[in-house]
């Protein structure tokens, strides 16, 4: 049974770029979440994907976006990138069957220096 | 919504003494209360999770918790820790209807030999 594996690990981006992060499931998982951590802080809820189609979203702006594809696996999109993006992104992969199984994985995360 | 508070930003402790790092959560919904561990440029591991059942909940490690719904608490203990237990701990909630964390700032925790 693999884990969640992300990548990149490490990036370096400067203010305005784009940049796309991948992530793969657990195998069996159908539901990919991701989360923002930045330097000294706890991770924060950017948005969930289940079936493709995003599943709840978080307190974060429109340029940041996702994709989820059929085998599980996402990206995570972030366009005009700012200072403030600068962070650990984190990818956390669950099955879900309409109920919270209580069963989150995380993955090593990305992580995002913005310049 | 739910809420978590993580009183302690950073717990120093010696070697194979037993440390307590708590947790207070707030949700007017039942909740699924989680521990995770981060080491050092590492991602979030599971220490132990709380979904229903005995209050008293173990997990890897040596650590285990206890859920306390009166006092809406989740606080994580081991009796004797070591130099290897030195990391960023998490406290998480979550409900029965979704599996979205929310989670508290952290606690550093900071075994001395």
């Amino acid at each position: 049974e693999t884990g969640v594996t992300q990548s990149p690990t490490h990036l370096i981006k400067t203010r305005g770029q784009q940049v796309t992060l991948r992530c793969s499931s657990q195998s069996g998982h159908n539901t990919v979440s991701w989360y923002q951590q930045a330097l000294g802080q706890g991770p924060q809820f950017i948005f969930q994907y289940y079936r493709e189609e995003e599943n709840g979203r978080g307190n974060f702006p429109p340029r940041f976006s996702g994709l989820q594809f059929p085998n599980y696996s996402s990206e995570l999109n972030v366009n005009a990138l700012e200072l403030d993006d600068s962070a650990l992104y984190l990818c956390a992969s669950s099955l879900w069957v309409g109920a919270n199984t209580g069963e989150l994985f995380f993955g090593e995360g990305s992580r995002l220096t913005v310049l | 919504a739910q809420s978590v508070t993580q009183l302690d930003s950073q717990v120093p402790v010696f070697e194979e003494a037993p440390v307590e790092l708590r947790c207070n959560y707030s949700s007017s919904v039942s909740v699924y209360l989680f521990w995770y561990v981060q080491y050092p440029n590492q991602g979030l591991q599971l220490l132990l999770k709380y979904l229903s059942g005995s209050t008293l909940v173990k997990g890897i490690n040596g650590f285990e918790a206890e859920f306390n719904k009166s006092q809406t608490s989740f606080h994580l203990r081991k009796p004797s820790v070591h130099i290897s237990d030195t990391a960023e701990y998490f406290c998480a909630v979550t409900t029965y209807n979704t599996d979205k964390l929310i989670f508290g700032t952290g606690t550093r925790l900071q075994v001395f030999p």
